[in-house]
């Protein structure tokens, strides 16, 4: 168990409509990742939120958005949904920002979306 | 841009025996490497982190080798188990990538009894 929780553990949800991801990170991280991980593909990093400032951005569309809320966790809201979306949501977090090698990266169990 | 060629693709052992994973990455300036583990359906988890200084780091059966001069890092698995299944993802950082990692496609590795 990493520290990370992710809710919900599944969603199936049809095109068009709207979802909301939630991550809580380990107590005492900072830094929250969301990663994108499609079926039989690699991870893609979407976003990074440190303590509530959007950090760094990747590949994410603009149909995505994410927030990180004073308590620390984070949101990520996928709208416009379409069939492509059906992935793996991971969330990580990290004490810090950096991606020096002594700031580890703990990674959630993912939500799984299934986009029907 | 920024590419971590992992091989190869998929690897089926018998338990007990041995394995090298192999990674190849053009990230450059150079700040660390990762090894994960992906078990199916959740999510990695790290094995090893290596800095440009080291080049060689074990983790229990897991051995990670770096060679930061050819941009080349391996993952021996010594005599591997059936719980070892799973995903191998090598993860390279840089100075100059802000706070983005650049994600290998894996190596889904399966042990067989």
């Amino acid at each position: 168990d990493s520290g990370v929780t992710q809710t919900p553990k599944h969603l199936i949800t049809a095109t068009g409509q709207r979802v909301t991801l939630r991550c809580s990170p380990r107590s005492g991280d900072l830094s929250v990742y969301w990663y994108q991980q499609s079926l039989d593909q690699g991870l893609q990093f979407l976003i990074q939120y440190y303590n509530g400032e959007e950090r760094a951005k990747g590949n994410i569309l603009e149909r995505f958005s994410a927030q990180q809320f004073p308590d620390l966790h984070s949101e990520l809201n996928l709208s416009s949904l379409e069939l492509g979306d059906s992935a793996l949501y991971f969330c990580a977090s990290s004490v810090s920002s950096g991606t020096s090698g002594s700031n580890e990266q703990f990674f959630g169990p993912g939500t799984r979306l299934t986009v029907l | 841009k920024n590419q971590v060629e992992q091989s190869p693709q998929s690897l089926i052992i018998l338990e007990g025996k041995n394995c090298t994973l192999q990674c190849n990455y053009t990230v450059s300036p150079f700040s660390n490497l990762r090894w994960y583990k992906q078990d199916t359906g959740r999510g990695p988890v790290s094995l090893t982190i290596m800095t440009f200084s080291e080049n060689t780091k074990s983790n229990g059966r897991y051995t990670a080798t770096l060679d930061a001069d050819t941009k080349q890092s391996s993952l021996h698995i010594t005599a591997s188990q059936l719980s070892d299944s799973a995903s191998y993802i090598c993860v390279v950082s840089d100075y100059n990538a802000g706070n983005m990692l650049t994600f290998g496609g894996g190596t889904r590795l399966m042990v067989k009894p």
